[in-house]
């Protein structure tokens, strides 16, 4: 199975701040990389597919880079709506496995 | 508009079974591959099975197989998921998920339902 580390576990920064959450893979995976928001008691968003590609309708703020192992979740000023736990997961090959999350709050 | 929505969720005893399911509206059901997800409570998502958009392919994560089956019924646009000897750490929410492929390998989870709750105890 791929697994996938994501760093940090949690962080704490201030509204519009530039934050950086990023996933790692144990075997390449080009870039086959999705990225997930989730708030408290609601189902999962998908914010960013195939590692870069943002999702309509996801604002701006947010993007993504990274191919083969090294992966990068970036927000750029950072908002009130933002505090949730991030995910990331690979459709290399199955299990399609997922990170372990990223909480992000606001200081 | 597109939509999931879960049931069947509840609490059962150890070593009983649930079948949950999954009913699709505002799209084309039958074109789509389908996923399972859980997760524990406080805890991560974990992937557990997909199906296939005719349901002639399963994919099961290691930690579940034998103990799990997913299915579905194009006619009546619902995925199921049954679950057998169940155990405490079967205990989470329940989302079933639809895939959508834009190329081979590249597929995302883009529609979630809202999940159902699982909750295995005595």
């Amino acid at each position: 199975d791929i697994q996938m580390t994501q760093s940090p576990s949690s962080l704490s920064a201030s509204l519009g701040d530039r934050v950086t959450i990023t996933c790692r893979t144990s075997q390449a995976i080009s870039h086959y990389l999705n990225w997930y928001q989730q708030k408290p008691g609601k189902a999962p968003k998908l914010l960013i597919s195939g590692a870069s590609s943002l999702q309509s309708g996801v604002p701006s703020r947010f993007s993504g880079s990274g191919a083969g192992t090294v992966f990068t979740l970036t927000i750029s000023g950072l908002q009130p709506d933002d505090c949730a736990t991030y995910y990331c997961q690979q459709s290399y090959t199955v299990p399609c496995t997922f990170g372990l999350g990223t909480k992000l709050q606001i200081k | 508009e597109v939509q999931l929505e879960e049931s069947g969720g509840g609490l059962v005893q150890p070593g009983g079974s649930l079948r949950l399911s999954c009913a699709a509206s505002g799209f084309i059901f039958s074109n789509y591959w389908m996923h399972w997800v859980r997760q524990a409570p406080g805890k991560g998502l974990v992937w557990i099975s997909r199906i296939s958009s005719d349901g002639s392919t399963t994919d099961y994560a290691d930690s579940v197989k034998g103990r799990l089956s997913i299915s579905r019924d194009n006619a009546r646009n619902t995925l199921y998921l049954q679950i057998h000897s169940l155990k405490g750490e079967d205990t989470a929410v329940y989302y079933c998920a639809r895939a959508d492929v834009l190329r081979f390998l590249e597929w995302t989870l883009d529609v979630w339902g809202q999940g159902t709750t699982v909750t295995v105890s005595s």
